[in-house]
């Protein structure tokens, strides 16, 4: 059964103190592994999407690798605008249907 | 810029009513989903629909319908509305083809007293 599991459910971190937050799937065949923010009442927003293992993407303050069995998310000194839940997603071969994590509630304190 | 808007953010019914919601999307996207999503359980799929007409249950389709009638709307129907559907409902399309990235609506806030 095609699934995702995103860790911690919750993090808190200082200002500056950089840290990864983990998705780990099983699919049958990945054919994408996206990763969105969402802010608390919004809708998610689109951050990086990856196809293949040892793939990586930057954005700002944000990394993305990939590897067969998990993505992580690394964040770079992060600052408080940061905050927001990050939620992770894969697609697989097998059909239309995104298979999304419970996300990780991202906290930066100034 | 390019754009998935639902018509309410916030919606307040009552037991038994039918809601409608809709969803219209201005990027000529083949591929339409609708979402709910509840603290602990992540997002979770009610319907997709990948062409005019032509829809497919997802995980959670008890108690809710869609229309397209038109490629650019996609509706989400509770026949008879109850307390257990109050949730953040999201929709999202995409274009034909696959590893291509979802775009969300903003979002409607549902609460069914």
């Amino acid at each position: 059964e095609d699934q995702v599991t995103q860790s911690p459910e919750a993090l808190r971190l200082q200002e500056g103190e950089s840290s990864s937050l983990n998705c780990s799937y099983t699919v049958s065949g990945l054919r994408g592994l996206f990763w969105y923010r969402q802010d608390p009442g919004k809708g998610p927003e689109f951050l990086f999407t990856l196809y293949s293992a040892g793939e990586e993407k930057e954005k700002e303050r944000l990394k993305a690798t990939l590897t067969k069995k998990e993505s992580f998310l690394h964040i770079t000194a992060p600052k408080p605008e940061d905050s927001a839940t990050y939620l992770c997603a894969v697609q697989a071969n097998t059909g239309n249907q995104f298979y999304f994590g419970t996300g990780t509630s991202l906290t930066v304190i100034p | 810029d390019v754009k998935v808007t639902q018509s309410s953010r916030y919606l307040v019914k009552r037991t038994g009513e039918k809601v409608f919601l809709e969803c219209v999307q201005d990027m000529d996207h083949e591929n339409m989903f609708w979402y709910r999503q509840d603290p602990g359980l992540g997002l979770r799929l009610i319907y997709f629909s990948y062409d005019v007409k032509m829809k497919e249950k997802g995980d959670i389709p008890e108690g809710y319908s869609v229309s397209r009638e038109k490629k650019e709307r996609f509706s989400l129907i509770l026949e008879s509305a109850s307390t257990n559907q109050t949730s953040m409902y999201l929709c999202a399309s995409t274009p034909l083809g696959m590893g291509k990235k979802l775009f969300f609506g903003s979002g409607t806030q549902l609460s069914v007293l």
